[in-house]
């Protein structure tokens, strides 16, 4: 059964670095990979899709990687901003085509 | 940029009652969700719905659950009898084609059943 984690649970940091959120996948047979953004209250906002042939994806600041055979996914997020705070969750697309959710790192950016 | 909408964005009712939560995807999207969110837990997925059908659903998803795209614009899903342990955000997706496109979110609805 695939099993996503989240390291570290919560992260703050000052406002300007760049920084690197952590997902792992416990099988490495995946369509793809997902990394969203949670505000409170909020819906999920998609930030990245990583397909299972690709190795990382970039949108502006953020930058998102992949290595499927071990079985991790980072997001950097380069030259932090206040505006950067959320909760950020990687989801994986499984062999049976769901999405199975890790539990999400809350990120404080301090001024 | 086009929205997902999700409509009420909190509703409260009692156990036993029947809730229906309304969604408005994206209008050139083919494939929609329901997700939901237990307090502080992880997201789940409850179903998935192409071509006018349940595609994919989740334990989660029993016979209390249905699902309904009664016109061409609005996705809903109904609880026939709720529980206590229902009460969560529910959230509505849609994507334009199947695994390999993003999903877009509504800003989901909270569930509190006293």
């Amino acid at each position: 059964k695939q099993e996503v984690t989240q390291i570290p649970a919560a992260l703050s940091v000052p406002e300007g670095e760049n920084l690197v959120l952590n997902c792992s996948f416990t099988d490495s047979a995946i369509y793809n990979l997902q990394w969203f953004r949670q505000d409170p209250g909020k819906g999920l906002t998609s930030l990245l899709l990583i397909q299972s042939s690709q190795r990382e994806q970039t949108s502006g600041r953020l930058n998102a990687s992949l290595d499927k055979s071990s079985g991790r996914s980072t997001l950097y997020i380069a030259a932090s901003q206040p505006g950067d705070s959320a909760t950020y969750l990687c989801a994986v697309r499984d062999s049976n085509y769901q999405l199975i959710w890790g539990a999400g790192t809350k990120l404080i950016i301090k001024p | 940029e086009p929205e997902v909408t999700q409509t009420p964005s909190h509703q409260v009712t009692q156990m036993g009652q029947e809730v229906i939560l309304r969604c408005v995807p994206i209008s050139n999207h083919l494939y929609f969700y329901w997700y939901r969110q237990i307090l502080g837990q992880k997201v789940e997925f409850l179903v998935s719905f192409y071509n006018n059908e349940i595609s994919e659903k989740s334990e989660i998803f029993d016979d209390q659950f249905s699902v309904e795209r009664p016109d061409g614009s609005n996705f809903t899903l109904k609880i026939r009898s709720t529980k206590l342990e229902d009460s969560a955000m529910y959230f509505c997706a849609s994507s334009p084609e199947g695994v390999n496109s993003p999903l877009h979110f509504g800003n989901g609805t909270r569930l509190t059943v006293t």
